[in-house]
């Protein structure tokens, strides 16, 4: 099994939906990652969190919010999506500062 | 601020065409770079990790350099499954968190 899942993996909705992209983990990291991959532009950091109780804004949190439901689970969602939030969304989780961080499969969002 | 370049944006080689990717650097004190390898529709994946100029690692036909404002990929012999995007990111003392270069999209033909 993955050590870092994400659901959905694909998604199409419309402008002014609520959507929410989930994240978990079995690798018992304490940190979680948000970012957004848009083609030229790279991975760009949407919010991050050290541990259950903190949740930190990334460069690019306009329009998103997050929650750490556990150690092993971070969601991002979107209240209203936008069509400039058509992007490639992963999750990923580390076990400190310095270290690797591991990266799930991705979701690809598509707002109509 | 932090920032990380990386070049060429895309390169082409024969299968056994040894070359290098760049990744130019800026940080307000280094904790670490990082290498990783994307193929197309999933996740990064980790490579390597540098901590201090001078260093050096390698994976296979892979060998990551790193000096005090740029980091080499060198790809010796490449093969076809070679081919993806290989990103830089690094992080510095400032911020516990990775900042991503662009990416390196590498295509290595039979």
């Amino acid at each position: 099994d993955a050590d870092v899942t994400q659901t959905p993996r694909n998604r199409i909705t419309k402008t002014g939906k609520r959507i929410m992209l989930e994240c978990s983990q079995t690798k018992g990291h304490d940190r979680m990652y948000w970012y957004r991959q848009d083609p030229g532009l790279g991975l760009r950091l949407i919010y991050y969190s050290f541990d259950v109780k903190d949740i930190n804004k990334g460069e690019i949190s306009d329009g998103y919010s997050v929650s750490r439901q556990a150690q092993a689970k971070f969601s991002l969602s979107l209240e209203s999506a936008i069509p400039n939030q058509t992007a490639l969304y992963f999750c990923a989780t580390s076990d400190g500062s310095a270290n690797e961080q591991f990266f799930g499969p991705g979701t690809r969002l598509t707002v109509l | 601020e932090d920032q990380v370049t990386q070049s060429p944006e895309a390169l082409r080689l024969q299968e056994g065409e040894s070359s290098s990717l760049n990744c130019s650097y800026t940080v307000s004190g280094l904790r670490g770079l990082f290498w990783y390898r994307q193929d197309p529709g999933k996740g990064p994946e980790f490579l390597f990790t540098l901590y201090s100029a001078g260093e050096e690692k390698e994976k296979e036909r892979l060998k990551a350099t790193l000096t005090k404002k740029e980091s080499f990929l060198h790809i010796t012999a490449p093969k076809p499954e070679d081919s993806a995007t290989y990103l830089c990111a690094v992080e510095g003392t400032g911020f516990q968190k990775l900042v991503f270069g662009t990416g390196t999209r590498l295509l290595v033909s039979p």
